[in-house]
């Protein structure tokens, strides 16, 4: 079947804009995840769904970033007001179940800010 | 202080030798373990997972885990060329969902 996509591949903005990065999980995966991949740096882990329960934001590294996911599938992760150090690989990964299963990651989206 | 450590390199072994990867990590209580690969300007794939101490092992690859010792490795025998790229560790966090990774060692297999 198919794996993780994510839209954009490449996203271009300028300081101060809103972006939208959005990700569409493995059909039947009820856990979703965002990373972002800094250049030199390790993934770091931004936000979790879990089926219909509460996300867990507690990686998220600002209140500019918000994240949701709707019917439980596709996800959305929007940054306002974009800042330079918000550069980076942002990827999304899902898991049939949370825990110890495998998360599959998606191609990501690579972001960059002027 | 880093929860997932590996040690950058790059690492060079020949094509055919074994390539040993190491990492540490600083929760006792992780339950789980992977190691990922990731090609340049790709995303991670997986390679292999492991939840027991000792070994398990996968065509070319085995994964150790010693759970006392806080230790991870991934062996890599008959290396090739194609095996050059940058391999992260991930535990899961205390969370017992998101996944901590450690920034990734670089392998090179020279020909």
């Amino acid at each position: 079947g198919a794996g993780v996509s994510q839209s954009p591949s490449n996203k271009v903005t300028e300081k101060g804009k809103d972006v939208e990065l959005r990700c569409d999980p493995i059909s039947g995966h009820t856990a979703l995840y965002w990373y972002r991949q800094s250049l030199g740096q390790g993934l770091e882990f931004l936000i979790y769904f879990q089926g219909n329960s509460a996300p867990d934001k507690s990686g998220l590294p600002s209140d500019r970033f918000s994240a949701e996911r709707t019917g439980g599938s596709v996800s959305t992760l929007t940054i306002q007001r974009t800042q330079q150090e918000d550069s980076a690989v942002y990827l999304c990964a899902s898991s049939f179940a949370p825990s110890t299963d495998t998360q599959y990651f998606g191609p990501g989206t690579r972001l960059t800010v002027l | 202080q880093k929860e997932v450590e590996q040690n950058s390199g790059p690492l060079s072994v020949p094509e055919g030798a074994i390539a040993s990867l190491n990492c540490t990590y600083s929760d006792r209580g992780s339950q789980s373990f992977f190691w990922y690969r990731q090609y340049s300007g790709k995303s991670p794939e997986l390679i292999m997972s492991i939840y027991s101490n000792g070994d398990k092992e996968d065509g070319r690859f085995t994964a150790q885990l010693n759970k006392a010792s806080q230790y991870v490795s991934l062996l890599i025998r008959d290396s090739q060329p194609s095996d050059s790229a940058t391999y992260l560790c991930a535990v899961n966090s205390n969370s017992g969902y998101a996944l901590n990774f450690g920034k990734g060692t670089s392998l090179l297999v020279t020909p």
